[in-house]
């Protein structure tokens, strides 16, 4: 099946400082990922939709200056916390669509990766 | 918009079934999914239901009425490994992104 791979996989740092986030799909070309933050016990809020070659979608609340995302490859998607807080601590997961998907809506995962920021 | 809902947390027995309910109302039915998330890591594909009726897989198996807005995870057989979250979730009307209900922590005990 389709492997969707997201770096680091656990990340501390101090507050005030940007915390960069890879997600790669290792098999397949993902024109759209999604990033998703989810915080303790929890279900997955979808944060943006980023799109290969053009801006990043935001959800309504996102701050879009303060979660970067470029997506510039049909591989690689990065978000950029910038200027992180306490209260963005949160585990934060990326997922592509393989077209070859059961269906349309279908998503792969990557790992995940947590934050903290102290 | 999409609205999807369903029960916090539940509790059963190793060896039991449990069913999870789950309602929804999007303004466009692309079909349902239901993904299982252990603690601390990424949510893995379940089932997904586009047609009413109920699809088995194992020990689970998920049921669909467009009807009704309804949907159910059943978990048969369980084990203590069934513990996690499990996750209802919608696509959108256009067939992109997906929306997630809460999610249902499910418990087995021994």
């Amino acid at each position: 099946g389709a492997v969707v791979s997201q770096h680091p996989s656990r990340v501390i740092c101090k507050s005030g400082t940007s915390v960069k986030i890879e997600c790669r799909s290792l098999d397949f070309q993902a024109t759209t990922m999604f990033w998703y933050r989810q915080f303790p016990k929890q279900s997955l809020m979808l944060m943006a939709t980023s799109n290969e070659g053009s801006k990043a979608t935001y959800e309504q609340g996102v701050e879009k200056d303060k979660f970067l995302i470029n997506h510039a490859s049909l591989t690689l998607s990065t978000l950029t916390v910038t200027s992180a807080h306490p209260e963005d601590s949160s585990f934060y997961i990326c997922s592509a669509r393989d077209p070859s998907g059961i269906a349309t809506g279908e998503l792969f995962f990557g790992e995940g990766s947590r934050l903290t920021v102290l | 918009g999409q609205n999807i809902d369903q029960p916090t947390e539940m509790t059963a027995t190793e060896g039991a079934i449990v069913q999870i309910n789950c309602t929804y109302q999007t303004s466009g039915f692309n079909g349902l999914f239901w993904y299982q998330q252990h603690a601390g890591e990424a949510p893995t594909f379940l089932s997904y239901n586009v047609l009413d009726g109920l699809e088995e897989k194992g020990r689970f198996s998920s049921f669909l009425s467009r009807s009704k807005g309804y949907s159910y995870l059943l978990l048969k057989e369980l084990q203590m490994k069934d513990s996690a979250s499990y996750l209802c979730a919608c696509p959108g009307a256009a067939g992109n992104k997906l929306t997630f209900g809460g999610g249902t922590r499910v418990l087995v005990k021994p």
